[in-house]
């Protein structure tokens, strides 16, 4: 069956460092990964999506790799920031039905 | 705004008392779906639409319905709700299939069954 593996262990990072969050999935062949950020409570907020024929994906001071024979998504934040604290949420897209949730990483910035 | 507005944001009901939660959206999206959350079981779908009239059963169905008869609208129905259905529930809605687009999520709803 289709899995998607985020590590279930918070992140705990000091201010101004890059953070780097995994996902993982198996028995999918997505054309497309998406990054969602969630605050307690709240709805997940989109940020990023990623092609599979995109290596790497940049926003501002979030970055995306997408490495389809690893079957792997990288989300990096650098210079991150008290206020980047969050869960972020992975999805792997195929693009034809609607999506399916990694169950998230929480990542706290430590001022 | 664009967005997407769930009522009610909580709700406490008894055991078998039907009941529904609405989602509309005004974004002309085609895709819209139910995801419920659980503590150390992340988003669930529930069910989703890809359009007028056409819904489909998500991963976690059971004791759910849903309509859409219209775009902007995708209620969600719970014929007799029972203490597992305690949980935070998300409608969120997309542009529409072929391409990938971020989902646009409402503000949730807390549900709580006694």
């Amino acid at each position: 069956s289709q899995k998607i593996e985020q590590n279930s262990e918070a992140l705990n990072i000091q201010e101004g460092k890059t953070a780097t969050l995994t996902c993982n999935y198996t028995n999918y062949s997505p054309a497309y990964l998406q990054w969602y950020r969630q605050d307690p409570g709240r709805g997940p907020v989109f940020l990023l999506l990623i092609r599979e024929n995109e290596k790497e994906k940049r926003k501002e001071r979030l970055k995306v790799t997408f490495d389809t024979t690893l079957k792997q998504s990288l989300f990096h934040i650098t210079a991150s920031q008290p206020a980047d604290s969050a869960t972020y949420l992975c999805a792997p897209d195929t693009g034809r039905r609607a999506l399916t949730f990694g169950s998230g990483t929480r990542l706290q910035v430590q001022p | 705004e664009a967005q997407v507005t769930q009522n009610p944001r909580y709700l406490i009901t008894v055991t078998g008392k039907k009941l529904t939660v609405t989602c509309s959206q005004n974004m002309n999206h085609e895709y819209m779906s139910w995801y419920r959350q659980d503590p150390g079981l992340g988003l669930r779908q529930i069910y989703y639409s890809m359009n007028v009239e056409v819904t489909d059963k998500g991963d976690v169905p059971e004791g759910y319905k849903v309509s859409r008869k219209e775009k902007r609208n995708f209620p969600l129905i719970l014929e007799s709700p029972s203490p597992n259905q305690t949980s935070l529930y998300f409608c969120a809605s997309r542009p529409g299939a072929g391409e990938s687009y971020g989902y646009t999520f409402g503000s949730g709803t807390r549900l709580t069954v006694v």
